[in-house]
């Protein structure tokens, strides 16, 4: 069965340093999603990586990913008060032609002024 | 083009009641999925419809809960007699999904705002 795990689970963070989240997961998959939920909300999408390699870049943040690892990483760089959230990832599991999402545990991220 | 709705948004039920959520998905989307999120945690995949069948319902729990996409009309997350461990935010997602070749984008999900509900 597939997991997908975090980590840290949570980060207190200076603005202006940078951080890196870390997404591993158990089996194979060919895409992987990171999304941003404020307290109280919905999820908000932020990249979709596709393939081995990818890399994406949204303002201060930057996601990549390494299929051969298994592994996704959300990098922040010099970080802001607007960054506090929790940010999950989130694998394609396609068994039976089923497509549902395996999210990871989130990582609540405080961002101190 | 109207995303996914939800309602209603918060719902507050006692114990043994039942509560019922709705869903809409997008326009021209035919799948939907529902997941559920437990305070302080992660989304967890609960089923997954198509209109009149349910395709994957790996993840609800074996009693008191059920689901349902007619034809017509949204989808419906049912929850009798509900007990306070039931409490969490109650996401769908709805994919467009199309036959034949499939796109890339065929089978994103795009998610609703949620209803929370509190079994008080």
């Amino acid at each position: 069965e597939l997991k997908v795990e975090q980590n840290p689970l949570f980060l207190s963070m200076q603005e202006g340093k940078n951080y890196t989240i870390y997404c591993n997961y158990s089996t194979t998959s060919d895409r992987l999603y990171w999304y941003r939920q404020d307290p109280g909300k919905s999820l908000e999408s932020l990249f979709v990586l596709l393939s081995n390699g990818a890399v994406k870049q949204e303002g201060r943040l930057m996601a990549s990913l390494d299929t051969k690892a298994r592994l996704s990483t959300l990098h922040i760089t010099a970080a802001v008060h607007d960054l506090s959230a929790t940010y999950f990832c989130a694998v394609v599991q396609f068994p039976s032609g089923t497509y549902k999402y395996i999210f990871g545990t989130g990582t609540r991220l405080k961002v101190l002024a | 083009n109207a995303g996914v709705m939800q309602n209603p948004r918060h719902l507050v039920r006692r114990r043994g009641q039942e509560a019922r959520l709705r869903c809409s998905p997008m326009k021209g989307h035919s799948h939907v999925y529902w997941y559920r999120q437990l305070p302080e945690e992660g989304l967890k995949f609960m089923v997954y419809l198509q209109k009149e069948n349910i395709i994957d319902e790996s993840g609800m729990p074996k009693e008191r809960f059920s689901a349902e996409f007619p034809k017509e009309g949204p989808s419906i997350l049912r929850i009798q007699q509900v007990v306070r461990g039931d409490s969490a935010a109650y996401f769908c997602a709805s994919s467009p999904r199309t036959s034949g070749r499939v796109r890339f984008d065929s089978y994103e999900q795009y998610f609703g705002p949620g209803t929370r509900l509190t079994v008080t």
